[in-house]
């Protein structure tokens, strides 16, 4: 079974610090997605990384899948109280229409 | 604008009784799925189906069973609700672009099932 485990399962940060999600696994995905989830809703996708070693921005969300496509991070500048929410990473299975879903990890930002 | 729904919210109920999710999507979407997401093991696949009448096991399927008769309906069933089923139940569709999938999922608000 593929496993995606992300880190840290919790974080609790002041408005402006910096931040790093890491999504790991020992199997290989065509693809890694990243979605956010607010309370009392569904996840929204943020974005999709398909190449080993891809870097893509999203204003202050920085995404970057490893060159093996065994593991991705998210860094986020200068965090917002937007940005509170549960972040998850999806790892797209090759063989089949399935996503392996990471344990997520729960941001909180403190104005 | 996208829209994934989900007949209700919250859900009570009694241990042993049958109990079914319903779930539409207005995208003409050709894959859907059902996930149980609970804290600190994310969300996990119940079942998917790539087409109507289609459906695959996902990762936790015991105790649980799938409908879909419609290409925009896709119903997760019960057969007899255990009190280790109360979760967050998540619908999604994606367009369905082949395998891999690299298409967005599009989730539903959620359905809270409290089984007592």
């Amino acid at each position: 079974t593929q496993l995606l485990e992300q880190s840290p399962q919790f974080l609790s940060i002041q408005e402006g610090e910096n931040l790093t999600v890491y999504c790991n696994s020992s199997s290989v995905f065509s693809s890694l997605q990243w979605y956010r989830q607010e309370p009392g809703e569904g996840p929204v996708l943020l974005v999709t990384v398909v190449t080993g070693g891809e870097v893509k921005k999203l204003k202050r969300l920085t995404f970057q899948f490893g060159d093996a496509r065994k593991d991705s991070s998210l860094h986020i500048t200068a965090a917002q109280t937007g940005d509170t929410g549960l972040y998850l990473c999806a790892g797209a299975d090759s063989g089949t229409y399935k996503y392996i879903f990471g344990t997520g990890t729960r941001l909180k930002v403190l104005a | 604008d996208v829209k994934v729904t989900q007949s209700s919210r919250y859900l009570v109920k009694r241990t042993g009784e049958k109990v079914f999710l319903e779930c539409v999507q207005d995208m003409d979407h050709e894959n859907m799925f059902w996930y149980r997401q609970d804290p600190g093991l994310g969300l996990r696949l119940i079942y998917f189906s790539y087409d109507v009448k289609m459906k695959e096991k996902g990762d936790i399927p015991e105790g649980y069973s799938v409908s879909r008769e419609k290409k925009e309906r896709f119903s997760l069933i019960l057969e007899s609700a255990s009190t280790n089923q109360t979760s967050m139940y998540l619908c999604a569709s994606s367009l369905g672009t082949g395998v891999p999938p690299t298409d967005t999922q599009y989730f539903g608000p959620g359905t809270r099932l409290t089984v007592l």
